[in-house]
Parts: structure tokens; sequence; C-alpha cells
């Protein structure tokens, strides 16, 4: 199985701030077509994760883009520029190279 | 409007099984591939199944395997989990999520809310 690790575990940002959360694959993501299947999601508290990021980069429809996402291989980086409170709840990396579909322990963003 | 509303879920006893059901609305659900996903309480999200749209590819968990089927009814527009010889370890809140596929891209970009399953004597 794909090991993902993100980091930090909790971050607290001062609104207006930038933030950024790491994660990391135990296998390189990156398919043979191309194409490299990380994505980023947000659970906002008591609410159902939603998408940010899809294939590293691509923002999803409807997302702000002060949300941003980047990397290769195995380490990705997802920053949040200009943190709002809006932007508090746990922040979740998912790989969809193979199954098992695997996700990170997930990185809660905290306003100070 | 995308709508995935999950049901079926509750308190049961270790070994016993319960059956959830999601009920899908606002797409051609027939055109997608759909996943559970799980989240004990306080913890984080784990895959558990996924059913291709015709339901030709299925694939578990292990964690799951061989006690969990998962199963959909393109007619009724219903994704189902069966689940059998239930532990306390899978108490958690269980999502159904759409898989979206365009021949390029692969993500879950629509989830239910969530449906509560609580194992326990």
């Amino acid at each position: 199985d794909i090991m993902m690790t993100q980091s930090p575990l909790s971050v607290a940002v001062t609104p207006g701030e930038s933030a950024s959360i790491s994660c990391r694959s135990s296998k390189s993501l990156l398919h043979s077509n191309g194409i490299t299947y990380l994505s980023w999601y947000l659970q906002r508290p008591e609410k159902s994760p939603q998408l940010l990021i899809y294939q590293i980069s691509n923002l999803a429809s409807g997302v702000s883009d002060r949300f941003s996402g980047s990397g290769s291989g195995t380490d990705f980086t997802l920053k949040i520029s200009k943190v709002e409170t809006e932007d508090v709840g746990i922040y979740y990396c998912v790989q969809f190279l193979e199954v098992p579909l695997t996700f990170g322990s997930g990185t809660k963003l905290e306003i100070k | 409007e995308v709508q995935l509303v999950e049901s079926g879920g509750g308190l049961v006893q270790p070994g016993r099984s319960l059956k959830l059901s999601c009920v899908a609305s606002g797409f051609t659900f027939s055109n997608y591939g759909m996943n559970w996903i799980r989240q004990a309480p306080g913890k984080g999200l784990e895959w558990v199944a996924y059913i291709s749209s015709g339901s030709s590819y299925i694939y578990y968990a292990e964690t799951v395997k061989g006690r969990f089927t998962i199963s959909r009814d393109n007619a009724k527009n219903t994704l189902y989990l069966q689940m059998t010889s239930l532990r306390s370890e899978d108490t958690a809140l269980y999502y159904c999520a759409r898989h979206y596929y365009d021949g390029t891209y692969y993500y879950f970009d629509y989830w239910g809310q969530g449906v509560m399953v609580t194992v326990s004597s």
C-alpha cells in the first residue's frame, strides 16, 4: 500500500498570513500516462470533505485561488495564501494512483 | 444539483450485519464509479470500497475484504454497502462519494453527509 505522510499535524495561522502543508508518498504517484494522481481535500468542522485540488495543482471548481498545489513524484505541498477564518479545518492529501486509495493523516489548520 | 444521501446506519452488536444505502440524484448515476469512505470518531479518512459504473470493477480495503460487499442498482440510483461480521473498529461515519473520471483525472468530487455506524454490545 502507498503510505501518505502529512506534516505538520497542526498549524496555527494569523489571518492574512500564509500556510503550507506537506504531503509525502511512499511511492511516486506519477502514472505512466504522465498524470500524477494526488489530490487535496478540506474537511471543515462537522462537514463532509470537499475537493480543493486534483492532479497536484488543478484548482477544483469554485475553490478560491488562495489555494495552490505544487510538487512532483513523492513530495507535494498545499499552500494557502492570505488565510481566512473559513479555511479552518483538516486538510487531507490522497493518492489515486492505485488501490487501496490512501489518505494522509490530516493537518489541522487553526486561526491564531 | 448533485446529491448523495446515505442511510441505514445505527447501533449494532459485534458480529452482526448492517446494510447502508446511498441514494444519488442530480446526475446520471450509471455513468459514475462510486466509493465508500469512512471516518472513525476523531480520526482521519479511510477509503473502504469502490465500484465502477457498471459494477465490472470492485475493490476493497484489506480491513474490510471478505466482510463488506459494495453493490449498486443503477435503475434505483442507489449504492449499497453490505457489512457483515462487524467489529468495534468498524465504528465510523460512512460517506459515499462519487468517483470522477474523465479519461484523464481521478478524484472524489461529491460526498454525502455521512451515516453513522456504531458497533458495540
